[in-house]
This record gives C-alpha cells, structure tokens and sequence, in this order.
C-alpha cells in the first residue's frame, strides 16, 4: 500500500466554486503535512504546512488534519483559473518526506 | 537568491551510457533530497542526505548512487543509465526536519 494517498482525479471545478482536495496517509508517527502546487513543466511550490489537528487557513486555501483519521484535507475557495495545476500532499516522518501522486485540478471559467 | 541549482536541465543519453547531475544549494540547509517524477507516480524518494557526511535510501534508489560532496552539495549519480530512468530529477533541500522543502527547477532525462 503506498503511504500516501490522494483522491485520483482529475478534478474540475466552476471558477468561484470550492475545490476540495483530500489525502491519506499510513504512518501514524508522521508529524509534518504539507501541500504543494505544481504547474506543467515547473517544480512544486509550497501552499500550505500544516502541524497539528484542526484547520489552518492562508487566504483562499485551508488545510485540515486529523490525526486520529490519518486524514488531511485542503479547500480551495473562490478557485480562479491560476489554481488550474496539480496538488501534492506530503507527509513527513523525521526526514523523510513522502509524497502522493497528485491531483489535478483543473478551473474552469 | 539562488536557491536550490541543477544542472543540467536536460539531458539525452543511450542505454549504458553514465552521467552525474549537480545539486548545489545556498541556504546553509542542512538535509538534501534527490526525486524523480513519473507520470501518474508523483514523487518518488531516491535518496536523501539528512547532514552533511550522511546518505540514506529512499524509495527506489536501485541504479544510483549520490555524494554529500559538501554541506552544500548533493550529486546524483547513474553509472549504466537504463530507459527506465527517463524522468524528470528534482533535487531539494530543508533546514531542519520540520521545515518544508525547496526545490530544484528539475533535470529532464530521456534514456534511449
């Protein structure tokens, strides 16, 4: 079972709409949960880390995390078409950082 | 502001052959990274160096092998190159274990 695991997509979303974006993961040790923002041909850009149970949110993006679950969630509102990129979850354990296989999110205006 | 460099961005070789990619960051990082991308994979771990003098496995470091040269420094590199490791190679780097990581622009690698 890989250890991290996101929603397969594609996900195509109404511009102004929510885009919701979700992640398992295996090891219940991790401690560190990061979303990353990667354009076509560009490298991952970090958009949200995320520490303890609860959401956290920076501007248009939340992010969620539950523990218990092994679950972490990020929202998008108000998705505009520059959000049209794929999202990786990641999920740190000491130093090593462990990555989904994305999904794609795609706004249409 | 650099960041973290690779060199080269491309690169084309034939089934055998070998080559090195270059890491250098300059952040004063302590922990550096090799991925590589697939399509439909996401991420995958090769190796990881968690401080300089160290070097660990990561998820499939089959067919590679990496130098901490430096605190600054990582090298990547593939003796008998194979078409299985046409990808795309992003090195990255954090401070500290509960730092996110900065990423390379990538190396784009096509084995024939």
């Amino acid at each position: 079972q890989k250890e991290v695991e996101q929603n397969s997509g594609p996900l195509s979303v109404p511009e102004g709409a929510i885009a919701s974006l979700n992640c398992t993961y295996s090891d219940r040790g991790s401690q560190s949960f990061f979303w990353y923002r990667q354009y076509s041909g560009k490298s991952p850009e970090l958009i949200m880390s995320i520490y303890s149970n609860g959401d956290k949110e920076d501007g248009r993006f939340t992010a969620q995390l539950n523990k218990a679950s092994q679950y972490v969630s990020l929202l998008i509102r108000d998705s505009q078409p520059s959000d049209s990129a794929t999202y990786l979850c990641a999920v740190k354990d000491d130093y090593k950082l462990s990555f989904g296989a994305g999904t794609t999110v795609t706004v249409r205006a | 502001n650099a960041g973290v460099t690779q060199t080269p961005k491309f690169q084309v070789l034939k089934t055998g052959q070998s080559m090195t990619l270059q890491c250098a960051q300059d952040m004063n990082h302590n922990s550096m990274y090799w991925y590589r991308q697939d399509p439909g994979m996401g991420l995958r771990l090769i190796y990881y160096s968690a401080s300089e003098g160290t070097t660990d496995k990561g998820e499939v470091p089959n067919g590679y092998n990496v130098s901490r040269l430096n605190k600054r420094e990582f090298s990547l590199r593939l003796e008998s190159a194979a078409p299985s490791q046409t990808s795309v190679y992003f090195c990255a780097s954090i401070l500290d274990p509960n730092s996110p990581l900065h990423f390379g622009n990538g190396t784009r690698l096509t084995v024939t």
